[in-house]
C-alpha cells in the first residue's frame, strides 16, 4: 500500500512533442505528489507538486493532472525540449505522522533534437 | 542562497569499514531527509530529522544511523560497511517537513 507505480520506464519524445509520465499510488492518505527532474551527478529538483483538491496544475511547460477517484497522476511535459533529457521521478507522502516520501521508480526521458 | 551542501562528494571505504556522511541544509531549514538511491531499489528513505529529533526512520538496519545539530546540520553513519552500501546518498531539507524538499547532489559511495 505504500508503493508508487510509475510508468513507463523509459521514453523517447521528438523535439517539439508531449511527454506524458503516469503514477499510481494505493494509500489514500497521501496528500502531497511532488515530480522531481533529476540530471546525471545531480540531486533530484523540484519541479511541481499538487495536493489532491486541485485537479490540474500547470508551470510553464510542466502540467500535473491529478485524479483522485483513480488514485493516479501523471506529469506533461509540453514542447518537450533536448534541455528536457532527465530522469523523472514521481513522489508522494502524507503529512499524518510518516515525514517520508515515497518514490517511483523513475523514467529516463530522452528527447530527440 | 546556497543550496543543501553535502560532503564529501565521492569516497571509497573497505568492507567493515565505518563512514561518516555530512549534510548542510538550507539557511532556515529546519527538517532534514536522507535518502539512498541504488539503480536497482531507486530512491529509499533512510530517515528525518526536524529541530534535532529523529521523527521517521525507513526500513534499514540499525548499522544505518543519523543524528542533527542544533544548526540543522545533520550526518548520517554506516558502520560495518557492506558492498550493497554502495550507493548515492542523498540529503533534503525542507522550512516544513515534507513540503517541497530541496535535494543536494549527493555522496556517492563505494564500498569494495
Amino acid at each position: 500500500q505504500q508503493q508508487v507505480k510509475q510508468s513507463p520506464q523509459s521514453l523517447i519524445v521528438q523535439k517539439g512533442g508531449i511527454s506524458i509520465i503516469n503514477c499510481a499510488y494505493e494509500n489514500t492518505a497521501f496528500d502531497y505528489f511532488p515530480w522531481y527532474q533529476q540530471f546525471p551527478g545531480k540531486g533530484p529538483a523540484l519541479l511541481i507538486a499538487i495536493r489532491p483538491d486541485v485537479s490540474e496544475k500547470k508551470e510553464g511547460r510542466f502540467t500535473i493532472s491529478f485524479n483522485k477517484s483513480a488514485k493516479q497522476f501523471s506529469l506533461h511535459i509540453m514542447d518537450s525540449q533536448p534541455g528536457d533529457s532527465a530522469t523523472y521521478f514521481c513522489a508522494a507522502s502524507s503529512a499524518s505522522g510518516t515525514y517520508k516520501y515515497i518514490f517511483g521508480t523513475g523514467t529516463r526521458l530522452k528527447v530527440l533534437a | 542562497k546556497a543550496g543543501v551542501t553535502q560532503t564529501p562528494r565521492y569516497l571509497i571505504k573497505t568492507r567493515g569499514q565505518q563512514v561518516t556522511l555530512s549534510c548542510s541544509p538550507i539557511s532556515g531549514h529546519r527538517s532534514v531527509s536522507w535518502y539512498q538511491q541504488t539503480p536497482g531499489q531507486g530512491l529509499q528513505f533512510l530517515f528525518e530529522y526536524f529541530s534535532e529529533t529523529q521523527r521517521n526512520k525507513g526500513n534499514f538496519p540499525g548499522r544505518f544511523s543519523g543524528r542533527q545539530f542544533s544548526n540543522s546540520r545533520s550526518e548520517m553513519n554506516v558502520s560495518t560497511l557492506e558492498l550493497g552500501d554502495s550507493a548515492l546518498y542523498l540529503c533534503a531539507s525542507s522550512q516544513q517537513p515534507l513540503y517541497g524538499y530541496t535535494f543536494g547532489s549527493g555522496t556517492r559511495l563505494t564500498v569494495v
